[in-house]
């Protein structure tokens, strides 16, 4: 049950693009359509971004989306806003009922 | 907000802790739950999870033997026993609804494992 790998930090101006990586293995984020984003304000519970790997719950902007390639999963904020400022954190299902977490992303906003 | 968690506090290692949960919401009976943990400054673990039921209850490996997941549906509550607690287990623990895609979380209930 191996976290997956998140860069530790990113950043990017108000109304640029950033993407965040999670990669895993073909055990988990490879061989599963189980990804999942979570954004967390500091203090705050986790909130879902994105789902099955692009799919996006009601009430998150389109300006959030999410791709899976090989054993790797991505996450896009484009039209970056200040309040997009958080720690974001990927998840997969790794199989044998085992649910495995990135070690997370904070994204700062310039 | 609709799942609120209590239970949490200060235990000394080897203790045990009941964490509480309490679903305002209508489809409880029909959710797979989860319990999350946090640790201080540190990343999301998935603790526990069990299915609609309670028939299915997995675990992280790191708790398994010590934690035990349950559920009552006719109460809207979901349930964590912990024993045997560690200092590792100092975390905020959130009760989730869903287990492979978490759509709602409560706030967390901090637990201290300390002598």
């Amino acid at each position: 049950q191996s976290a997956l790998t998140q860069p530790p930090s990113a950043s990017g101006s108000p109304g640029q693009s950033v993407t965040i990586s999670c990669a895993g293995t073909s055990s988990d984020v490879g061989g599963f359509n189980s990804v999942s984003w979570y954004q967390q304000h500091p203090g705050k519970a986790p909130k879902l971004m994105i789902y099955e790997v692009t799919k996006r719950p009601s009430g998150v902007p389109d300006r959030f989306s999410g791709s899976k390639s090989g054993n790797t999963a991505s996450l896009t904020v484009s039209g970056l806003q200040a309040e997009d400022e958080a720690d974001y954190y990927c998840t997969s299902y790794a199989g044998s009922n085992n649910l495995v977490f990135g070690g997370g992303t904070k994204l700062t906003v310039l | 907000v609709q799942l609120v968690e209590s239970g949490g506090g200060l235990v000394q290692p080897g203790g045990s802790l009941r964490l509480s949960c309490k679903d305002s919401g209508f489809t409880f009976s029909s959710d797979w739950m989860s319990w999350v943990r946090q640790a201080p400054g540190k990343g999301l673990e998935w603790v526990a999870g069990i299915n609609q039921d309670g028939g299915a209850k997995y675990y992280v490996d790191s708790v398994k033997g010590r934690f035990t997941i349950s559920r009552d549906n006719a109460k809207n509550s979901l349930y964590l026993q912990m024993d045997s607690l560690r200092a590792e287990d100092t975390a905020v623990y959130y009760c989730a609804r869903g287990m492979i895609t978490v759509i709602d979380w409560g706030q967390g209930t901090l637990v201290t494992v300390s002598s």
